[in-house]
């Protein structure tokens, strides 16, 4: 089980904003983040609980293990607006958290 | 690689929901292929997945209704989920795992396909 915090934010451009995933037992490094927009399919940014997917902005970036992840954005854009999961690779089947939507005031 | 899932977008209760995902730009050899659904109740959902030798698994949550197939001549794996109700009105994406230092993760996906259990 995955519980991610907050369900929705709201944040101003060049803000730094940070979504924690919380596991319900140790899972070493094996979490993902992706970012969805509306009428979309997600797509990974973060892999490996930090390993940044080539071509993602590294504005982005993620931390953490064991049971506490973090995931954030250091400077907000207005592209940025959307829709952020975190995924567990631990153990099957693999889940999801239940995301975080961010919007941009 | 790309996918792009197919089917048809509306199944009636208690029939047989049939996807297929197509995968081009590169080979279905090697990798696991993935069913993941997304419902507004349920959020993201992991399926199953099959591997190109036909391994296969799935979430229980889906109480042995899944089936998942792969062909490898025409690049292609299917989904079928029996005995649908209202509560499989989701949109299926497909995606590719992805597999290295220890860790996997789903890359890329299909656009996703809508189908709604409907009488």
């Amino acid at each position: 089980q995955m519980t991610q915090s907050p369900s929705s934010l709201s944040a101003s451009v060049g803000d730094r904003v940070t979504i924690t995933c919380q596991a319900s037992q140790d899972i070493s490094n094996v979490l993902n983040w992706y970012q969805q927009k509306p009428g979309k399919a997600p797509k990974l940014l973060i892999y490996g609980a930090s390993n940044l997917k080539t071509g993602v902005p590294s504005r982005f970036g993620g931390g953490g293990s064991g049971t506490d992840f973090t995931f954030t954005i250091t400077s907000l854009q207005p592209e940025d607006s959307a829709t952020y999961f975190c995924q567990q690779y631990d153990s099957l089947p693999y889940s999801f958290g239940q995301g975080t939507r961010l919007e941009i005031k | 690689v790309q996918l792009q899932e197919s089917g048809p977008g509306l199944v009636k209760p208690s029939e047989t929901l049939s996807l297929t995902c197509s995968v081009s730009n590169g080979s279905i050899s090697s990798y696991y292929w993935n069913w993941i659904r997304q419902s507004p109740g349920k959020g993201l959902e992991w399926i199953g997945y099959v591997s190109d030798t036909g391994r296969t698994n799935y979430n229980p949550s889906l109480q042995s209704r899944a089936s998942i197939s792969v062909d490898t001549s025409k690049n292609q794996f299917s989904l079928k989920l029996s005995s649908v109700t209202a509560a499989d009105t989701a949109v299926y994406y497909c995606a590719s795992l992805r597999v290295a230092i220890g860790v996997g993760w789903f890359d890329p996906w299909g656009q996703g396909t809508l189908v709604t259990v409907s009488s």
